[in-house]
């Protein structure tokens, strides 16, 4: 069975700095790997996507995710964070069956 | 191009009311997913529907909940009999269910309040 873990409930940065979102995944074969956000009351945007390939990931909004087989996690990054990035990030891994596992989801605030 | 259409945004009904959520998918997506959010949790997958047929409804509850998604017209999700633990926000996505593409799409999201 597929799943995933999202380590962090809550992330806290200041404007500016960088940041990295963790996401650890289990899943017995190469997997399809996504990051959302979520702002307040909306529903899930996709950031990116992995599915094979180049194992650094370019996103929207400026967000980039690595692939690591070895460590079963594809880690968020951003070089530097916008106060409009405060949100709710879900890591999701999915396969054949089209159906996805979500995460969590870790909350990123951001201070001025 | 329009996304994920889900109406209404918000719901309340009071206890043993049924309530009826709608969902357009992206056009040209024949695939559609329910997910139920409650708050401080994530994404729970509910079901996951083709036109005219329930794929995988392993996440439903196996009393008072029915989906559908017709061969024409918006995928339903009904909830019989709410309860106030129904109370959550019911997110429907839609995927072109590709391998090539398989990302979900979703749409804003249903509030539902049970009172």
């Amino acid at each position: 069975a597929q799943s995933v873990t999202q380590p962090d409930i809550h992330i806290t940065v200041s404007e500016g700095a960088s940041l990295e979102l963790r996401c650890n995944y289990s899943y017995g074969a190469t997997p399809y790997l996504f990051w959302y956000v979520q702002s307040p009351g909306q529903g899930l945007q996709l950031l990116l996507k992995y599915f094979s390939g180049d194992t650094l990931v370019q996103g929207i909004k400026g967000f980039e995710a690595e692939f690591k087989r070895s460590q079963s996690s594809f880690n968020l990054r951003k070089p530097s964070v916008h106060w409009s990035d405060a949100a709710e990030y879900f890591c999701a891994v999915g396969g054949g069956s089209y159906i996805p596992t979500f995460g969590r989801g870790t909350s990123l605030i951001v201070h001025p | 191009n329009a996304g994920v259409m889900q109406n209404p945004r918000h719901l309340v009904r009071r206890r043993g009311q049924e309530a009826r959520l709608r969902c357009s998918p992206v056009k040209g997506h024949s695939h559609v997913y329910w997910y139920r959010q409650l708050p401080e949790e994530g994404l729970k997958f509910m079901v996951y529907l083709q036109k005219e047929n329930i794929i995988d409804e392993s996440g439903m509850p196996k009393e008072r909940f029915s989906a559908e998604f017709p061969k024409e017209g918006p995928s339903i999700l009904r909830i019989q009999q709410v309860v106030r633990g129904d109370s959550a926000a019911y997110f429907c996505a839609s995927s072109p269910g590709t391998a090539q593409a398989p990302e979900q799409y979703f749409g804003p999201g249903t509030r539902l309040t049970v009172t």
